[in-house]
């Protein structure tokens, strides 16, 4: 396809589960990011890819959370032991290259429902 | 850490009104980004401003960036119901990372 595809689009996960969300960005994209927008809310930074290389994940909020992008297109963003505060919808975005100033396509994003 | 706050967080107006929605940033901007987002949809790229003072007319949308790089306005002319939506401005700094604000939703009544 032709936009970023993300799955699944749903996911309801027992507290103390984890789960795995992936991300397709557009082919050629270099960069990736991730997002988490709870509801009401903007979407807030979680980590950033260029190629296959995190560059800042400082975002991430504990270390129950951890992305990979190992060949430079397709990323995994894992939560493990999840939460009840990690419910949101998970958002993925690509842009063309890592320079300044690119727009961001974004993907339908999956909601994540922690019981 | 980098904040951005948009105003006003809900907006109700009639269908043929104007509609505004500001943000501000703590920082000073390297650029601005606007998205906007139909409800149960993702974020779609509207406009970037780069430079100070900078405004972009796309149709009936007018965006601004202020001449101090801090702030930037998102003007709607006579909004139609398919303005519907969430408004986010987002803003960069020198990394890559975009901040987005908590947006502004847009109700338009027919």
């Amino acid at each position: 396809g032709a936009g970023v595809s993300q799955s699944p689009r749903y996911k309801v996960a027992k507290r103390g589960q984890d789960v795995a969300l992936r991300c397709d960005p557009i082919s050629g994209h270099v960069s990736l990011f991730w997002y988490q927008q709870a509801l009401g809310q903007g979407p807030e930074f979680l980590t950033y890819f260029q190629n296959e290389a995190q560059l800042d994940k400082s975002g991430l909020p504990s270390d129950r959370f951890f992305a990979e992008r190992p060949e430079g297109s397709v990323s995994t963003l894992k939560i493990q032991r999840t939460q009840q505060e990690d419910s949101a919808v998970y958002l993925c975005a690509s842009s063309l290259d890592g320079l300044q100033g690119n727009e961001q396509f974004f993907g339908p994003g999956t909601r994540l429902t922690v019981l | 850490g980098q904040q951005v706050m948009q105003i006003p967080q809900y907006q109700h107006v009639q269908e043929g009104e104007d509609f505004t929605t500001y943000c501000n940033s703590s920082t000073t901007l390297s650029n601005i980004q606007w998205y906007k987002q139909r409800p149960g949809g993702h974020p779609v790229f509207l406009i970037q401003l780069v430079k100070s003072g900078e405004v972009k007319k796309q149709k009936r949308l007018t965006f601004q960036f202020g001449e101090a790089k801090k702030n930037s306005s998102l003007h709607i002319t006579a909004t139609q119901t398919t303005d519907v939506g969430t408004y986010f401005c987002a803003g960069r700094n020198a990394g890559n990372m975009l901040t987005f604000g908590g947006g502004t939703r847009l109700m338009v009544k027919p």
